[in-house]
């Protein structure tokens, strides 16, 4: 069966630091990977997502997650964290015969000052 | 922009009672999804439908039903509502059935059922 794992829970950088939030997903085909950012009581906004190309893919407010099909991981990054980062992450794979999107557990990042 | 909305954004109610949470899409989306979100297990799919009048269980359908009659609205049904219900529901769409495709969210319903 299709899963995906956020091995962090909760993840604190400082304001200005690089940002590496890690993804494995499980699915025996090529995924189709996703990251959206939810805030606090909000919806789901898509960041970026990979279905085929260039394993490093641009996202919005200045994210990248890079595609490692050998450790089955789409981290992703970002290389100088604001405070309006703060926020919930989550990572998603897409199966091709389904289309449902299954989501990891969620990653709340905190931004120190 | 596509949006996706859900009436509700706040709801109390009552063990027992029946309640209907709406859902409408405005970009001519095929696809809609009912999720729901808990802290710590990231968000569950309860049911979606690829057209008008189908639908399809997800994970945890169990305790809720559906309502796809017009493409642009999606209603997710507690027949009768429960205190582990408790949550907030995410509604989503995307268009057709190519996998790559953006799936949308709306902003969320926080039910509490008392």
């Amino acid at each position: 069966a299709q899963s995906v794992t956020q091995p962090d829970i909760h993840i604190t950088v400082s304001e200005g630091a690089s940002l590496e939030l890690r993804c494995n997903y499980s699915y025996g085909a090529t995924p189709y990977l996703f990251w959206y950012v939810q805030s606090p009581g909000q919806g789901l906004q898509l960041l970026l997502k990979y279905f085929s190309g260039d394993t490093l893919v641009q996202g919005i407010k200045g994210f990248e997650a890079e595609f490692k099909r050998s450790q089955s991981s789409f981290n992703l990054r970002k290389p100088s964290v604001h405070w309006s980062d703060a926020a919930e992450y989550f990572c998603a794979v897409r199966t091709s015969n389904t289309g449902k999107l299954i989501f990891g557990q969620g990653t709340t990042l905190q931004v120190k000052p | 922009d596509v949006k996706v909305t859900q009436s509700s954004r706040y709801l109390v109610k009552r063990t027992g009672e029946k309640v209907f949470l709406e859902c409408v899409q405005d970009m001519d989306h095929e696809n809609m999804f009912w999720y729901r979100q808990d802290p710590g297990l990231g968000l569950r799919l309860i049911y979606f439908s690829y057209d008008v009048k189908m639908k399809e269980k997800g994970d945890i359908p169990e305790g809720y039903s559906v309502s796809r009659e017009k493409k642009e609205r999606f209603s997710l049904i507690l027949e009768s509502a429960s205190t582990n219900q408790t949550s907030m529901y995410l509604c989503a769409s995307s268009p057709g059935q190519v996998a790559g495709n953006t799936i949308y969210f709306g902003e969320g319903s926080w039910l509490t059922v008392v």
